[in-house]
């Protein structure tokens, strides 16, 4: 069956800095593979997508790449920010939808 | 303003008690999903709807069920609560299944129902 990988350790880093969150899955590529932000308490909400027949993605301070190579995307945020601190999950269209179970962020000042 | 509705946010509620969290959503979308998020396992499905009156089992449907009378509406059932489905449920509605190439499958979510069987 389909695994996805994303570091269940929280990942601290100083504002200003780039952000570099990882999503790594098993067996077959997904048709693509979609990015949500999850505050505390609230339902995720969506970020970007990127399908399996593109490299990147960006929006804003936000890029997403995909290497179905390496069975693997990376979303980064620039300029990161203490507002950007939040559970960043990847979810991967397979037959169907499938989440990651994320990674938090958290930004210093 | 587009949204999807979830009530109640927060219950508490006893083995056996049957319950219904209600979800609706105001975007005309096809598609509606109940989720449930634990931690260290993230977001499973339990049931999900094509359109209205087609419902289909997710990964984790034991002790649910659910109904889809109107497009809008997703009420997901717990007949007999037991204390295993303590949990955050969570709705989602997206314009349809994501499964056409051209659409980008964003689900729109609920902002949760923490539930808790004593």
């Amino acid at each position: 069956s389909q695994k996805i990988e994303q570091n269940s350790e929280a990942l601290n880093i100083q504002e200003g800095k780039t952000a570099t969150l990882t999503c790594n899955y098993t067996n077959y590529s997904p048709a693509y593979l979609q990015w949500y932000r999850q505050d505390p308490g609230r339902g995720p909400v969506f970020l970007l997508l990127i399908r399996e027949n593109e490299k990147e993605k960006r929006k804003e301070r936000l890029k997403v790449t995909f290497d179905t190579t390496l069975k693997q995307s990376l979303f980064h945020i620039t300029a990161s920010q203490p507002a950007d601190s939040a559970t960043y999950l990847c979810a991967l269209r397979f037959q169907k939808l499938v989440f990651g179970t994320g990674t938090r962020l958290l930004v210093s000042p | 303003e587009a949204q999807v509705t979830q009530n109640p946010r927060y219950l508490i509620t006893v083995t056996g008690k049957k319950l219904t969290v209600t979800c609706s959503q105001n975007m005309n979308h096809e598609y509606m999903s109940w989720y449930r998020q634990d931690p260290g396992l993230g977001l499973r499905q339990i049931y999900y709807s094509m359109n209205v009156e087609v419902t289909d089992k997710g990964d984790v449907p034991e002790g649910y069920k659910v109904s889809r009378k109107e497009k809008r509406n997703f009420p997901l059932i717990l007949e007999s609560p037991s204390p295993n489905q303590t949990s955050l449920y969570f709705c989602a509605s997206s314009p349809t299944a994501g499964h056409i190439v051209s659409n980008t499958g964003e689900l729109f979510f609920g902002e949760g129902s923490r539930l808790t069987v004593l």
